[in-house]
């Protein structure tokens, strides 16, 4: 069985510039995850979806985040512009309905703001 | 404010000793626990789960004991090995998943 498969591994911006990541969840996994991870802390939960849906997005900061899955399958999560505070690892992860104990991650994407 | 709180960030342990991973939360509210693995340059993998309903939960060599009236879990790992040589998230369900900032467990030869 595929995992979560995102992409870009790691990229590298400048401040106030934009970036994308990209993300495909488990196969029949109808819940997706944004989490986002800074050196030395655990991941936050920047947006979850159900189906193509949003559940919860209260910790998304929407003057500068915007997260979509329009087909209920993939999902992108984009910054723009970015700022140095954003610099972390990007997780996502899904899991079936009803199996939000265990969610299975994404090896993640490393975003640099420099 | 943590809500979650693992306050030792790292700790080693010699191989085949047990390891005791230790985590404590703020809100008595909270009913389901998760621990949560990670190697370096991948995701976390869940680990282990615990209910409220009950104090203890085994799976292998992986136990996790729940104190509910202190406000405490811990994870015991048993005996330990060198690929458990790894970060170790404890997390609450909220109903959102709420991490801690990890402890690093280092399995010495």
């Amino acid at each position: 069985e595929a995992g979560v498969a995102q992409s870009p591994r790691y990229k590298i911006i400048e401040k106030r510039q934009s970036v994308a990541f990209w993300c495909n969840p488990i196969s029949g996994h109808a819940t997706l995850y944004w989490y986002q991870q800074i050196l030395g802390q655990g991941p936050k939960l920047l947006i979850q979806f159900q189906n193509n849906g949003v559940v919860d997005d209260s910790q998304l900061p929407k003057d500068r985040f915007s997260a979509e899955r329009l087909k209920g399958v993939d999902s992108t999560l984009k910054i723009q512009p970015a700022k140095l505070e954003d610099s972390a690892v990007y997780l996502c992860a899904s899991s079936l309905i009803g199996g939000e104990e265990k969610l299975f991650f994404g090896s993640g994407t490393q975003l640099s703001v420099l | 404010d943590q809500q979650v709180k693992q306050n030792s960030p790292s700790l080693s342990v010699q191989e085949g000793r047990i390891s005791i991973l230790n985590c404590d939360y703020t809100n008595s509210m909270f009913d389901y626990f998760l621990w949560y693995k990670k190697y370096p340059a991948e995701g976390p993998t869940f680990l282990i789960s615990i209910s409220s309903i009950k104090d203890k939960n085994e799976d292998g060599r992986f136990t996790v004991f729940l104190n509910k009236s202190a406000k405490h879990l811990s994870l015991h790992i048993v005996p330990s090995q060198p690929g458990d040589s790894a970060v170790y998230f404890c997390a609450a369900i909220t109903p959102e998943i709420i991490f801690g900032k990890g402890t690093r467990l280092h399995i010495l030869p």
